[in-house]
């Protein structure tokens, strides 16, 4: 059983671009969830999603990041017009139940630079 | 929301020697697991333990729930076992009750 997988591993944008990450959930999963480790930070929460539905998207910064798992492919988490305090390792995990007395499983993480 | 904390941030070892790491968290949990974050970045899970006692080689956990604390051993290390060291926790109900909760972490050099 493949583990989740994350893609890319390293992204890199300049300023103002848009960057895309991809969480592909373990098989049979159908609640991810990700987070977000800034330098010299821990990791933090940002959103919780089922299949087709947001259900707790209070770590998630107002502006210009949006997520979303749709009832086909992966998890996309949607950063536009990229800054320099976007630069941070995000990491995906899933579970095959909701949070509560369940396992988080977590993926390999996309490191995003931007410069 | 929960609070969790971990001690010590930093801890320095011989190679073959054994260590303990302590994570204390303020609430009652439904998810308390454990992970190590090697130094490529990657988080490996290492325990799912909101309760009880479990044992993977050489690492073993324990989670007094009643008492709000979980333990991390590490027996006899080696020089792969260095990196950071995360608890983090679900509270069984109320704000946050959806994510995991990190600690701070421990930093583990383990030197030859």
């Amino acid at each position: 059983n493949a583990g989740v997988m994350q893609n890319p591993r390293h992204l890199v944008r300049r300023r103002g671009q848009e960057a895309r990450l991809r969480c592909s959930p373990m098989k049979g999963h159908s609640h991810v969830y990700w987070y977000r480790q800034l330098p010299e930070e821990g990791l933090k929460f940002m959103v919780y999603l089922q299949k087709e539905n947001i259900i707790d998207e209070s770590g998630m910064p107002k502006e210009r990041f949006s997520a979303e798992f749709p009832k086909e492919g992966p998890s996309i988490l949607r950063i536009q017009q990229v800054v320099r305090g976007d630069s941070a390792a995000y990491f995906c995990a899933s579970s095959p139940n909701g949070p509560s007395m369940t396992e988080q499983y977590f993926g390999p993480g996309t490191r995003l630079t931007v410069t | 929301g929960i609070q969790v904390e971990q001690s010590p941030p930093d801890l320095i070892l011989q190679e073959g020697a054994n260590s303990t790491l302590r994570c204390n968290f303020s609430d009652s949990v439904n998810n308390l697991q454990w992970f190590h974050q090697n130094p490529w970045g990657q988080l490996i899970n290492l325990f799912y333990i909101p309760s009880g006692t479990k044992q993977n080689g050489r690492l073993s956990a324990t989670t007094v729930a009643t008492e709000r604390y979980s333990l991390l051993y590490i027996s006899s290390s080696q020089t792969t076992d260095s990196g950071v060291y995360f608890c983090a926790a679900t509270p069984y109900s109320g704000a946050g009750s959806y994510q995991l909760t990190f600690g701070k972490g421990t930093k583990l050099s383990v030197i030859p």
